[in-house]
């Protein structure tokens, strides 16, 4: 099992684009999650879903949007990327259990 | 406002010895909670949990204990070793909610 992956695992951005980080899960679990990661501000919650067609915002949502259209994908999007969503972001898929597995991360620098 | 604090931004602990993180937060509604280990460069992994119905976890060199009341938990790591370098995240969860907040984390540092 590959457990949770992240694409991409680097991106530089210029302010304004778009781009979408995908997370692929394949332990079949019903919730997914989207973190950033900040210096000195540990993991932050960006939007969450409980389960297939279902998402719902978290603590920093604005200026991002997701799609769960399959089970095992959660799409995280940056409509219009300002330098403030520079950041490391995880994507994090839980099942029957608490504790959450986390991907390996994107780096993500919006110039 | 924090819900989740880890006062301590940096530990140093000499090989062998105890390290001891600590975690505090704010709303007694929470009741499941969680330690992280991350090193750099990748995801955050599970390390050891405790439930509110309990005081005291323990999973090998590495010791989970809550105080409901002081709302306060700890992770103790004996003996500390230096593959436990890392930076330690506590997460908290609640009946009801999917959701979970995590403190500032804590880097330590196991001096050989």
């Amino acid at each position: 099992n590959a457990g949770v992956t992240q694409t991409p695992k680097f991106r530089v951005l210029k302010t304004g684009q778009s781009m979408t980080l995908l997370c692929a899960q394949d332990m079949n679990h019903e919730y997914m999650y989207w973190y950033r990661q900040d210096p000195g501000m540990g993991l932050r919650l960006i939007h969450y879903s409980v389960g297939e067609g279902t998402t719902a915002k978290g603590e920093v949502p604005d200026g991002y949007n997701v799609s769960r259209l399959k089970k095992q994908n959660f799409l995280l999007g940056l409509e219009s990327a300002a330098p403030s969503q520079t950041s490391v972001y995880f994507c994090a898929s839980r099942g029957g259990g608490n504790e959450q597995f986390f991907g390996p991360g994107t780096r993500l620098t919006v110039l | 406002d924090q819900q989740v604090k880890q006062n301590s931004p940096s530990l140093s602990v000499q090989e062998g010895r105890i390290s001891i993180l600590n975690c505090d937060y704010t709303n007694s509604m929470f009741d499941y909670f969680l330690w992280y280990k991350k090193y750099p460069a990748e995801g955050p992994t599970f390390l050891i949990s405790i439930s509110s119905i309990k005081d005291k976890n323990e999973d090998g060199r590495f010791t989970v204990f809550l105080n409901k009341s002081a709302k306060h938990l700890s992770l103790h790591i004996v003996p500390s070793q230096p593959g436990d370098s890392a930076v330690y995240f506590c997460a908290v969860t609640g009946t009801g909610t999917y959701k979970y907040i995590f403190g500032t984390g804590t880097r330590l540092k196991v001096l050989a």
